[in-house]
């Protein structure tokens, strides 16, 4: 099936440096990839959808600048978070349409924290 | 404009008794529903989805759902708890007629099984 695997699965940084996380579709073409934002024992909030080429669509509230999302191929699409701060600190998890039906696919997410 | 109500964030059951997960949807289209599971620190695993076609629908694990449009409800049921299937469940939402569209998520239910 349909498989996105999410780089990396937890990472600490030092507030005020920038942290990339990568999803990649490995055995289909993802146009189309989501990426949501997880607080604990919260639902996932959508932060912006990217369509493969173009510039990512963001979600009210959600600063692009700071959340610099880059589809460059049909594989991959990557999520930088700049500057991060404590607050950014949260569970990201993309996700991916499989083919031009309704199926989606996760990654198995990234746990950031600054410190 | 689309949205997920899930009844009930926690629900604790006895191991081997009926599970019942509740969602209510609204949409202004016809819409996809889509039951999701999570587990600690992971991404989401699809347990099954409505795409139109039968209103029973049959997932993994044993799950299964109805579709009924006249309550707006996709609840989820299993007709005895196991141990592992302890986790946080999303139902989800994504308008009809648009393959560009996402999902749209409940606030989630926390599902605890007693031994």
């Amino acid at each position: 099936g349909a498989v996105v695997s999410q780089h990396p699965s937890w990472v600490i940084c030092k507030s005020g440096t920038s942290v990339k996380i990568e999803c990649r579709s490995l055995d289909f073409q993802a146009t189309t990839m989501f990426w949501y934002r997880q607080f604990p024992k919260q639902s996932l909030m959508l932060m912006a959808t990217s369509n493969e080429g173009s510039k990512a669509t963001y979600e009210q509230g959600v600063e692009k600048d700071k959340f610099l999302i880059n589809h460059a191929s049909l594989t991959l699409s990557t999520l930088t978070v700049t500057s991060a701060h404590p607050e950014d600190s949260s569970f990201y998890i993309c996700s991916a349409r499989v083919g031009m039906g309704y199926g989606y696919t996760f990654g198995s997410g990234t746990r950031l924290t600054v410190v | 404009a689309q949205s997920v109500t899930q009844l009930g964030s926690h629900v604790s059951v006895s191991e081997g008794a009926l599970v019942l997960l509740r969602c209510n949807y609204s949409s202004s289209v016809p819409p996809y529903l889509f039951w999701y599971v999570q587990y600690p620190n992971q991404g989401l695993q699809l347990l099954l989805k409505y795409t139109s076609a039968a209103t029973l629908v049959k997932g993994i694990n044993g799950f299964e759902a109805e579709f009924k449009k006249s309550e707006t409800s996709f609840h989820l049921t299993k007709p005895s708890a196991h141990m592992s299937d302890a986790a946080e469940y999303f139902c989800a939402v994504s308008g009809g007629g648009n393959a560009g569209n996402m999902l749209t998520f409940g606030g989630g239910t926390r599902l605890m099984v007693k031994p």
